[in-house]
């Protein structure tokens, strides 16, 4: 039932860009993103409701694939402060399930 | 809007042992949520909270486990019979009270379990 993420890590310099994908084999209604730096809670981005909808935060947008049941997270012109683990998680139930995570690491 | 907090932010406990965490949520936040998570590995569900009720708790969660929302304010989270694979991170969060809502997380309280 957890969401499947992929890569499970990467590696950027400053200013590439990178995509996280989410993946479920249960049908989605809506995915979370946040963002967990090392030691720290994770930190909400984003939702997505609807079916192909894209949202955006600052250069971090995400679209949503119900027929596919993935996400993809976009992260554009990758800043130092864009490290951590980015996890998705899909609502079941009135609750989320979280994928594994997706570690980000930026350097200059 | 002072944030979730987590009381202790650490413990250290001799197996065996019964420990007990406590979660503040946002004043207002209907929803509270428990989760585990260890190192490299997204937060795993355990339970959660509509106001007082306990609407669901993880089927991989053993009876030693327990939680209570007592007048839908504040959480306890307790363990009896602490083991070694009890070790983690323990997560709160807490959301306005519908679905489709971001939840908003505490810093955790981390249990070491010798």
């Amino acid at each position: 039932q957890q969401p499947v993420q992929s890569p499970q890590a990467v590696i950027l310099r400053e200013g590439e860009d990178a995509v996280i994908n989410c993946s479920s084999s249960k049908a989605l209604y809506s995915v979370h993103w946040y963002r967990q730096k090392h030691g720290e809670a994770p930190v909400f981005l984003m939702i997505l409701l609807k079916g192909g909808e894209q949202k955006g935060h600052e250069k971090i947008s995400a679209s949503f694939n119900e027929k596919k049941q993935q996400s993809s997270l976009y992260l554009t012109a990758s800043q130092l402060s864009y490290s951590g683990t980015y996890f998705c998680g899909t609502e079941r139930g009135g609750k989320l399930i979280f994928g594994q995570g997706t570690e980000l690491s930026v350097k200059p | 809007d002072t944030g979730v907090s987590q009381d202790p932010r650490h413990k250290i406990t001799k197996r065996g042992q019964n420990v007990t965490f406590r979660c503040d949520p946002i004043s207002e936040h209907n929803r509270l949520y428990w989760y585990r998570q260890t190192l490299g590995q997204g937060p795993e569900f355990l339970t959660y909270f509509q106001n007082e009720a306990q609407l669901e708790k993880s089927r991989l969660l053993s009876d030693r486990f327990s939680a209570e929302r007592p007048k839908g304010s504040f959480s306890t989270l307790e363990i009896q019979r602490t083991e070694q694979g009890d070790s983690a991170m323990y997560l709160c969060a807490s959301s306005p009270g519908t679905e489709g809502e971001k939840l908003f997380f505490g810093s955790g309280t981390q249990l070491s379990v010798l």
